[in-house]
């Protein structure tokens, strides 16, 4: 069973577009991220929730917003997207707020045309 | 500002060598310093970690060294092995909430 699991894998699209990213994570967590993992691999948070509240929020363009629905799954939503998007974007969870393990999803390769 | 600073950005080794991949830190609030290995197309995975009250900590072939008065981490790959080969990752962490990573360590072990 995959433990982070995000959809879809790669995903290419045209600039001025929306796009959305899922996450769901199966390990009964309570936090989520996301991570942008840019072309030099740099790692970097951009947001957190914790029992679906909006933890942090990294300087990051409004135009990404994350949604949960729930606890298990922690969404990202992208309007008018940039060539400057293009990355890959990566789900975690951990157990907790204060919980120090991290579980990586395999990520979603986007790319903006 | 870069919280964690990570060297070299790429080594390469030979099977059975040491790899050895730096990090130093500014943030003494930093409590927790974790390293991932992410393979290409998978997402980081957590190898191994420390807390900043032991100075060393080992698992099978993976050792960090953590040097509290330096503000430095290491680690540390004994008899390294071509499957070892992938990018590896320092981060760092006040009380389990933020993580700042290091830029990683593309590393390459050759048969």
């Amino acid at each position: 069973d995959t433990a982070v699991s995000q959809t879809p894998k790669y995903l290419v699209t045209q600039m001025g577009n929306d796009k959305s990213i899922k996450c769901e994570q199966n390990l009964g967590h309570d936090t989520m991220y996301w991570y942008k993992q840019d072309s030099k691999k740099f790692l970097k948070i951009m947001f957190s929730y914790n029992n679906k509240e909006l933890i942090i929020n990294e300087t990051v363009p409004n135009r990404f917003s994350p949604k949960s629905p729930d606890k298990a799954h922690l969404n990202l939503h992208i309007n008018s997207l940039e060539l400057g998007d293009s990355a890959v974007y990566f789900c975690a969870s951990s157990q907790g707020w204060l919980s120090y393990e991290q579980y990586f999803g395999p990520g979603t390769r986007l790319t903006v045309t | 500002q870069q919280q964690v600073k990570q060297s070299p950005q790429s080594l390469i080794v030979q099977k059975g060598g040491i790899s050895i991949i730096n990090c130093a830190y500014e943030n003494t609030a930093f409590d927790y310093f974790p390293w991932y290995q992410q393979f290409p197309g998978k997402g980081p995975a957590l190898l191994i970690a420390i807390r900043p009250d032991v100075s060393e900590k080992k698992e099978g072939r993976f050792t960090i060294s953590f040097n509290k008065s330096a503000k430095q981490f290491s680690l540390h790959i004994m008899d390294s092995q071509p499957g070892d080969s992938a990018t590896y990752f320092c981060a760092a962490s006040s009380e389990g909430n933020q993580f700042y990573f290091g830029t990683g360590t593309s590393l390459t072990v050759i048969p």
